[in-house]
């Protein structure tokens, strides 16, 4: 099956530095990875759409310049967390699409096991 | 923005027991899904049901979709300790590409 690696698994950091977390499709090419954020004993809520070789689409309340999205490739996409503050702690998840689909409306999504992030 | 309700938040169950979680949603859909997430990882998919079918099984879940009603199941038959996890709707919508989740329903089944 469609595997979804993302890594690191967790990270902890100091105010103020910047995090990076990879999104990788393994065994398939994924043209749109989606970027989550999940707080504790909560669903999940969509940050942006990783769009390769353009530019994400966030949504609305995301800070753009603070979540920096880039997907370079058909198998790798990364967020960015900038100048992190204790308020960004949480665990992020990417998921990602397979490209090769008759509909991508009935595709499933494929998730990474997410990165738990805490900044201290 | 989440367009989905889950009920209950929480459910408690002995083994072998049936468990089922129910789903709300607001607007018209192309598709619906199921999925489940173990406590600190990522999402699991588990099954898809199309606006046009009502009721979809895979081993021993059941899925059924009203969209009369605006609704959909999920029935897991003979739950086993194994099952203890988060279950989340998530449907997808018009043009939209992303899925909206639902709140979830967190599933506990007591060996």
């Amino acid at each position: 099956g469609a595997v979804v690696s993302q890594h690191p698994s967790w990270v902890i950091c100091k105010s103020g530095t910047s995090v990076k977390i990879e999104c990788r499709s393994l065994d398939f090419q994924a043209t749109t990875m989606f970027w989550y954020r999940q707080f504790p004993k909560q669903s999940l809520m969509l940050m942006a759409t990783s769009n390769e070789g353009s530019k994400a689409t966030y949504e609305q309340g995301v800070e753009k310049d603070k979540f920096l999205i880039n997907h370079a490739s058909l198998t790798l996409s990364t967020l960015t967390v900038t100048s992190a503050h204790p308020e960004d702690s949480s665990f992020y998840i990417c998921s990602a699409q397979a490209v090769d689909r008759a509909s991508s409306y009935n595709s499933p999504l494929h998730f990474g096991n997410g990165t738990r992030l805490t900044v201290t | 923005s989440q367009q989905g309700e889950e009920d209950p938040q929480a459910l408690s169950i002995q083994e072998g027991e049936n468990a089922t979680m129910n789903c709300s949603y607001k607007t018209s859909i192309n598709n619906l899904q199921w999925y489940r997430q173990n406590s600190g990882r990522g999402l699991v998919h588990l099954i898809l049901i199309r606006s046009n079918e009502r009721e979809k099984h895979s081993g021993r879940l059941r899925v059924t979709l009203d969209t009369s009603k605006k609704s959909s199941s999920l029935l897991i038959t003979a739950s086993r300790a194994a099952d203890t996890a988060s279950y989340f709707c998530a449907t997808l919508s018009g043009s939209a590409r992303q899925l909206t989740f639902g709140s979830g329903t967190q599933l506990t089944v007591l060996p």
